[in-house]
């Protein structure tokens, strides 16, 4: 079965540029989340979904950060005038999301993309 | 709050047992534990919820205490394959997924 995807793998652009950044989750997965991880760091919590609803969009450093999800499914987080503090492997996860449900709560984690701003 | 992870790095042999701890200031719904070998995405490893239960995985299990507010994962007869970095995440309530993961345990096997 498909796990977590995302493209592109690797994206080398200029500071000023805008960046869109993809995630398809596991099918049937209702939860998404988004995490930054710079270079030898932990997971930085960035949005999370439910459906195509952001209940939390707490982590996002600026507001230059946005996501959005569509049919419950794929998700794209926009990076808008990049900035070099923002170069960093950018994962998505996808979960049940069924509360109360230990089993639910596991997260799939894609295999990142990692964003390098000159 | 960010959970703070106890150490920050530690090297094995083979065969060693090791344990990482992780704190949290806020009280706890669940504990989540991950690993991610270098390069590579995080990988689940179990998930406990409150009440002190212990959970075991290969050789590796964890123990979560409600009222210290913390957990440990305790690795024994340790494996090449164990090495990664060892991430704990957190939840404050049943009916949000949300986690906060701290900043890693990066464990090193040796021959």
């Amino acid at each position: 079965g498909a796990g977590v995807s995302q493209s592109p793998s690797n994206k080398v652009t200029e500071k000023g540029k805008d960046v869109e950044l993809r995630c398809d989750p596991i099918s049937g997965h209702t939860a998404l989340y988004w995490y930054r991880q710079s270079l030898g760091q932990g997971l930085e919590f960035l949005i999370y979904f439910q459906g195509n609803s952001a209940p939390d969009k707490s982590g996002l450093p600026s507001d230059r950060f946005s996501a959005e999800r569509t049919g419950g499914s794929v998700s794209t987080l926009t990076i808008q005038r990049t900035q070099q503090e923002d170069s960093a492997v950018y994962l998505c996860a996808s979960s049940h999301g069924l509360a109360g449900l230990v089993w639910g709560n596991e997260q799939f984690f894609g295999p990142g993309t990692r964003l390098t701003v000159l | 709050q960010q959970p703070v992870q106890s150490p920050q790095a530690v090297i094995l042999r083979e065969g060693e047992d090791a344990v990482i701890n992780c704190s949290s200031s806020k009280a706890l719904y669940s504990v989540h534990w991950y690993r991610q070998k270098h390069g590579e995405a995080p990988v689940f490893l179990m998930i406990l919820l409150k009440g002190g239960e212990q959970k075991g995985h290969e050789k590796i299990s964890a123990s979560f205490n409600e009222k210290k507010q913390q957990s440990s994962l305790y690795l024994t007869a340790s494996q090449l394959s164990y090495s990664g970095t060892y991430f704990c995440g957190t939840g404050n309530s049943g009916g949000y997924q949300k986690v906060t993961f701290g900043t890693g345990t990066k464990l090193q096997v040796i021959p």
